[in-house]
């Protein structure tokens, strides 16, 4: 079972407009939620995070909003830039255990 | 370099091989990760070594996989017997270990193919 699922594989955005990137999940028992930013032929880097007892959290033009009720969270990025374009992944640990649960992430583009 | 560091960058080998991927985590980072990511799909866990030992190897597929950290800093992930459907890209990751926030530090990978 998926218990983290980004739903949409790609998404495309104007340079200058706000991206937005969703992602549910099914277990209550996450702790923490991040995004990671993923460029071709490189890992996985790290972006930002969100603990379950928050809503919101901000780094620069990077934003993570938390609802517990719906299970679902989402990434704002605004002004989005070309060299935002990538695969955005969302995941969510546990405190009991250190293994990270990853969706399947989302390409997004953004076009000059 | 200061990164986590993976060899091979790329392994091709034939179906029933026996194959090794290595991974030097950034220094002083206790904990080290070894995750499977397959094309379309994001990365899956296999396998968590807190210093020397594995603390939890749950995300191993089957006993074909084996990974060692003997001196707790370098690791290698063992796969016998390899079949086509291992064929994936290997990431591993290293982090402080005070706080279980998620935040890692990923590798380029291995990618593995298996012919």
């Amino acid at each position: 079972d998926q218990q983290v699922k980004q739903n949409s594989p790609s998404l495309s955005v104007q340079e200058g407009r706000i991206s937005i990137l969703n992602c549910d999940y099914t277990n209550s028992m996450f702790d923490y939620f991040l995004w990671y930013k993923k460029y071709p032929a490189e890992g996985p880097t790290f972006l930002i995070s969100i603990s379950s007892i928050k809503d919101k959290n901000e780094d620069g033009r990077f934003t993570v909003f938390l609802n517990k009720s719906a299970k679902h969270l989402s990434l704002h990025i605004v002004p989005s830039q070309p060299g935002d374009s990538a695969v955005y992944f969302c995941a969510a640990i546990s405190g009991s255990a250190r293994q990270l649960t990853f969706g399947s992430g989302t390409q997004l583009t953004v076009l000059p | 370099g200061a990164g986590v560091s993976q060899t091979p960058s790329n392994k091709v080998t034939e179906k029933g091989k026996y194959v090794e991927l290595r991974c030097d985590p950034i220094s002083g980072h206790t904990a080290l990760y070894w995750y499977r990511q397959s094309l379309g799909q994001g990365p899956e866990f296999l396998i968590y070594f807190q210093g020397t030992g594995a603390a939890d190897d749950s995300g191993l597929p089957n006993d074909r996989f084996f990974a060692v950290r003997p001196e707790g800093s370098v690791s290698t992930l063992k796969i016998q017997r390899t079949e086509r459907g291992d064929s994936a890209v290997y990431l591993c990751a290293s982090s402080f270990t005070t706080e279980n926030t998620g935040e890692l530090f990923f590798g380029e990978g291995s990618r593995l193919t298996v012919l």
